[in-house]
């Protein structure tokens, strides 16, 4: 079933602008995860945010995450060409069948130069 | 690091043939191993997972089952191919979190 639910389901920006994608999610969660797929191609891990965290970066990345709200926001500052792809959240449930991440349906991000 | 070898990248099959997918590991031992569907345009669903050589789970109902012969081999099977298996598949490995996924196989059946 699905559990993450990014928003929005596509964006489009500048090369230089700043893209944020969000994510929302229904039930407690262990983490929440950031994956990124170029079009044909496997996912790929960006970052990892513990339930416990509140904001975490990674280069170019920002995440923060709101337990209270269940929602999570994913930030690519001074966006490239290459950036674009489609993103996906994902979460690890407390007591998930072998803690199993649930991806939601993803936003495709596209970047024109 | 991890790496996740998928094959066929693409494969066009008729209606009532049989499917077998093949996916192998390497860089870790005993990974759980896993089998995403992703439709056009939507988010991954979870068709199966192993924790262990012959540990197979399912998550949904279907058409499809998976085996794992092997502690770094995963492979997914069908009998009689549907029109709704159509769709691009995904092998991932966790020996650590996060997952590392394949480069998927694309799936169309006519």
């Amino acid at each position: 079933s699905q559990q993450g639910e990014e928003d929005p389901q596509a964006l489009s920006i500048q090369e230089g602008e700043n893209a944020t994608m969000n994510c929302s999610y229904k039930t407690s969660i262990n983490n929440l995860q950031w994956y990124r797929q170029n079009s044909g191609r496997g996912l790929v891990h960006l970052i990892l945010i513990r339930s416990n965290e509140r904001e975490k970066h990674s280069g170019r990345l920002r995440v923060t995450l709101d337990t209270s709200k269940k929602s999570s926001s994913l930030l690519i500052t001074a966006s490239r060409a290459a950036d674009t792809a489609s993103y996906f959240c994902a979460t690890r449930n407390y007591g998930g069948s072998q803690g199993n991440l649930i991806f939601g349906k993803g936003t495709k991000l596209s970047v024109k130069p | 690091s991890q790496t996740i070898h998928q094959w066929p990248a693409t494969l066009v099959q008729p209606v009532g043939s049989p499917l077998s997918l093949e996916c192998t590991v390497e860089g870790t031992s005993n990974p759980n191993l896993y089998w995403y569907r992703q439709a056009a345009g939507r988010g991954l669903q979870l068709l199966f997972y192993s924790v262990g050589i012959g540990q197979i789970s399912s998550e949904v109902p279907q058409n499809l089952s998976a085996s794992r012969p092997q502690d770094r081999q995963f492979i997914l099977s069908s009998k009689k191919l549907l029109l709704s298996d159509s769709g691009f598949y995904l092998c991932a490995a966790q020996g650590y979190s996060p997952l590392h996924f394949g480069n998927g196989t694309r799936l169309t059946v006519t």
